[in-house]
């Protein structure tokens, strides 16, 4: 089927430096979002993204958080400055469209701030 | 708010023995549900989704889930299971009109199947 590819698997940062996680969504689809989840819960919505905008953002997504998907590049989540609560897998998905339409997943970045 | 409870953090059978994965949602319009799987590190991989019409809905690898709307219940059944269908199971729920495809998800049920 359809393959999200997240890179890379794991980083590891020193709290407070800057962090880009790269997501390489399928190709023709148009709508992209990024996931968290830490440790032992479930996986939480950040943002998804159409159109070079910020459709709908959580509370999660916070100031220090910016993606963008440069000239049909990667699709990245930049965190800048990182803090310790930001240690999770972060998942990236794509989608053809809205209204249901399956969201196919990444294997996910995990994020270790120390 | 729309929310999904899976109330079984985790669930052992042997292999050859049916099995079901319970799922609770919360929605207040029109939902859609779904199931994934996450194998160890791999990225969700979609089971089955249900939209509308009937509500047993069959996915892959011999899976099925019934939507049950008196209930809000999206349970996830398989008749046998075999040992490589140890993995972690996701239901999730995302609204049928407007909205930005935003799946909400339950905590996950850690299936373990042992011979």
């Amino acid at each position: 089927g359809p393959k999200v590819l997240q890179i890379p698997s794991h980083q590891i940062i020193d709290m407070g430096q800057m962090v880009t996680l790269n997501c390489d969504p399928v190709s023709n689809h148009l709508y992209f979002y990024w996931y968290k989840q830490i440790l032992g819960q479930q996986m939480e919505f950040l943002v998804n993204f159409y159109n070079g905008k910020v459709m709908e953002k959580s509370k999660l997504f916070k100031d220090q958080f910016s993606v963008e998907r440069p000239d049909g590049s990667y699709f990245t989540l930049k965190i800048q400055p990182t803090a310790l609560e930001d240690s999770a897998v972060y998942f990236c998905a794509s989608s053809l469209g809205l209204g249901g339409r399956t969201l196919y997943f990444g294997s996910g970045t995990r994020l270790t701030v120390l | 708010a729309q929310s999904v409870t899976q109330p079984d953090a985790r669930v052992t059978v042997s292999e050859g023995a049916s099995l079901q994965l319970r799922c609770k949602y919360s929605y207040s319009g029109t939902p859609y549900l779904f199931w994934y799987v996450q194998y160890p590190r791999q990225g969700l991989q979609l089971l089955l989704k249900y939209y509308s019409g009937d509500p047993v809905v069959q996915g892959v690898n011999g899976f099925e889930a019934e939507f049950i709307k008196s209930n809000s219940s999206f349970h996830l059944r398989k008749a046998s299971v075999h040992w490589s269908d140890s993995a972690v199971y996701f239901c999730a729920v995302t609204g049928a009109t407007g909205g930005n495809n935003k799946l909400t998800f339950g905590q996950g049920t850690v299936l373990s199947v042992i011979p």
